[in-house]
């Protein structure tokens, strides 16, 4: 167990719908990374926060938007989504602020069906 | 931005030690070289860290060069349960983007 929670576990929806993915970092964690896993693409990185604030952006669809509020959890929402959204969503958190000697602690993921 | 190449894919049999490679021609100077672990449906799990030369610990070894531009993570006698994707991701410099690459999917046989 990574301590980094993930909810839901598994999301089914329909196109155009709208979802909320949630995260609760490691306690004392201050960084949360969010990813997206599918078979053809691999491990994206979409954004990262650091303490609320936003400190890195990756190939993040419009449609796509996240948050991290005071007590450190994080949202990730997806919007209008399409068949193509259907992936594996992971969080991650570190301690610090971004550094390349980060380790991250990822949590098991919520995967996402777009039927 | 910083790019890691390794090996699609590595068959072994239990017991014996693999080394699986990770070539970053463009690493920064101050990057570390870290790896993971991830198995199916789960996470990726932090396995071992390293900047230079010789890291070990419980679970493996990760080798270094002096020049940095590759590193060789060692699994000694390796079991099934080792079987599972390796990743060598890099930063982009200190902006929190922790990029994967393919990784490499090792096979381990009994």
């Amino acid at each position: 167990d990574s301590g980094v929670t993930q909810t839901p576990k598994h999301l089914i929806t329909a196109t155009g719908q709208r979802v909320t993915l949630r995260c609760s970092p490691r306690s004392g964690d201050l960084s949360v990374y969010w990813y997206q896993q599918s078979l053809d693409q691999g491990l994206q990185f979409l954004i990262q926060y650091y303490n609320g604030e936003e400190r890195a952006k990756g190939n993040i669809l419009e449609r796509f938007s996240a948050q991290q509020f005071p007590d450190l959890h994080s949202e990730l929402n997806l919007s209008s989504l399409e068949l193509g959204d259907s992936a594996l969503y992971f969080c991650a958190s570190s301690v610090g602020p971004p550094a390349t000697n980060e380790k991250l602690f990822f949590g098991s993921g919520t995967q996402l069906s777009v039927l | 931005l910083a790019k890691t190449t390794q090996p699609i894919s590595m068959d072994s049999y239990e017991g014996q030690e693999v080394n699986i490679t990770c070539s970053h021609n463009n690493i920064a100077t101050n990057d570390y070289i870290t790896w993971y672990q991830q198995f199916p449906s789960q996470g990726p799990r932090f396995i071992i860290q390293g900047y230079k030369t010789k890291v070990t610990n419980e679970v493996a070894s990760l080798f270094i060069p002096a020049d940095r531009k590759s590193s060789t993570l060692s699994l000694p006698r390796v079991s099934l349960s080792d079987t599972a994707v390796y990743y060598c991701p890099l930063f982009s410099g200190n902006t929190g983007k922790l990029i994967f690459g393919q990784g490499t999917t090792l096979q381990v046989k009994p």
